[in-house]
């Protein structure tokens, strides 16, 4: 099987412009989380989504969205960007059959730089 | 609360030594602690993950320990290689009222193997 993609993998945006993140699960795979990686942060969860539906959020501000299709594909989307937005971001997919705490299967990331 | 405390920030190990990253949580409800593996340019993979109800978790080289009560856990590798060169990330969780995946992860142990 292939495993997650992420697009794009690099990227570079000036502050106040809006940017999309792109993940392909792995086939038959319904939940995708979405984690932000910094030095000095570390991994940090951002969202959830399980059948088009987001099941958890962490603590970031409302510039932060998220969304799923149908066919499990997933995006994120950053509005306002921030220089501190500057990032790896992280996707990953799980089967979505045991209700949770799977192992997660993560993409290469989207390295995010913002000037 | 949702804290995963992780130590040491680095570590340096001759090859064929054992190599010991910890991490500490404060979360009583945490159930789940697994540990992440991850190289540069790479998303992080799962490398072992133990659950409260065991002390002790061994697949192949790498051992996880577990003490409840003092609400830590460890992860140690046997006969370190430069292979074994990578970011540990200790993570945990629990089903925060509902089905999830969500991780809180540790920040992060940088491992280097000398030949």
């Amino acid at each position: 099987k292939a495993g997650v993609t992420q697009t794009p993998r690099y990227l570079i945006k000036t502050r106040g412009q809006q940017v999309t993140l792109s993940c392909s699960p792995i086939s038959g795979h319904r939940s995708v989380s979405w984690y932000q990686q910094t030095p000095g942060q570390g991994l940090q969860f951002l969202f959830e989504y399980f059948s088009e539906t987001q099941r958890n959020k962490g603590n970031f501000p409302g510039r932060f969205s998220g969304r799923q299709f149908s066919n499990s594909r997933s995006e994120m989307n950053v509005s306002t960007l921030e220089l501190g937005d500057s990032a790896l971001y992280l996707c990953a997919s799980s089967p979505g059959t045991s209700g949770g705490q799977e192992t997660q299967y993560f993409g290469p990331g989207t390295r995010l730089l913002v000037l | 609360q949702q804290q995963v405390k992780q130590s040491p920030q680095s570590l340096i190990v001759q090859k064929g030594g054992i190599s010991i990253i910890n991490c500490a949580y404060e979360n009583t409800a945490f159930d789940y602690f697994p540990w992440y593996q991850q190289f540069p340019g790479k998303g992080p993979a799962l490398l072992i993950a133990i659950r409260p109800d065991v002390s002790e978790k061994k697949e192949g080289r790498f051992t996880i320990s577990f003490n409840k009560s003092a609400k830590q856990f460890s992860l140690h590798i046997m006969d370190s290689q430069p292979g074994d060169s990578a970011t540990y990330f200790c993570a945990a969780s629990h089903l925060w009222g509902g089905a999830t995946n969500k991780l809180i992860f540790g920040t992060g142990t940088l491992l280097a193997v000398q030949p």
